[in-house]
């Protein structure tokens, strides 16, 4: 069946330093692929999605290539700020269904 | 943006009560969803509908019914509440091929 398995948490780092939350999926067929953080308090949202192999998404300075040969879809930011505090989950899709598989979920700390 | 509203926000109950969590999403979506989210085990998705009057299982659907009668509204009923369902219980609508799922702020329920 499908399945999402990212880095666990929970992640701690120093403003300022680089973020890679590392995300693999198996899957039998040609999903759409996402990453979706919760803010504490809230819903998770979408971060953003990639529908296409080979393809990046990006939004707020975190981006992830979506990389079929690999079967990854790692979440990376160049500089995180405390403001990036929150749970960041990787999660599949298929048409077909309207499922969608989510990760475990990995929780970044950013401390000042 | 997709709006999804969740009442209650915070539910008290006994062993072996029976609660209901009601879900209404406002933008037409065809799909609403229903998932609890603990500790370790990130999303698990408990029940799914695609219309009024469809029902599809998730993945823990033990313990727990739902029905949905309009295309707004989406109700999670636990009719003998148990301590193992104490969570916090996130609704989401999705529309047919959009694939983005758009999430409720949860529902904290604690069953003493």
């Amino acid at each position: 069946g499908d399945s999402v398995t990212q880095t666990e948490g929970p992640v701690t780092l120093s403003e300022g330093t680089s973020l890679t939350v590392n995300c693999s999926y198996e899957t039998k067929q040609y999903p759409t692929l996402f990453w979706y953080v919760q803010y504490p308090g809230e819903g998770p949202q979408l971060l953003f999605k990639v529908p296409k192999a080979n393809e990046k998404g990006s939004n707020r300075g975190f981006e992830a290539t979506y990389n079929k040969e690999a079967t990854s879809f790692h979440l990376q930011k160049a500089s995180v700020q405390e403001s990036d505090s929150a749970v960041y989950y990787c999660a599949l899709t298929q048409n077909s269904n309207n499922r969608i598989f989510f990760g475990d979920g990995t929780q970044l700390v950013v401390k000042p | 943006e997709a709006a999804v509203t969740q009442s209650p926000r915070n539910k008290v109950t006994v062993t072996g009560g029976n609660v209901t969590l009601s879900c209404r999403q406002t933008n037409s979506h065809n799909y609403m969803y229903w998932y609890r989210q603990d500790t370790g085990h990130g999303l698990r998705l408990i029940h799914y509908s695609y219309g009024a009057g469809n029902l599809q299982i998730g993945d823990v659907p033990d313990g727990y019914k739902a029905t949905r009668t309009t295309q707004e509204d989406f109700f999670l009923l636990l009719e003998l509440a148990s301590p193992s369902q104490t969570s916090l219980y996130f609704c989401a609508s999705s529309d047919f091929n959009q694939d983005t799922q758009y999430f409720g702020p949860g529902t904290r329920l604690l069953v003493l």
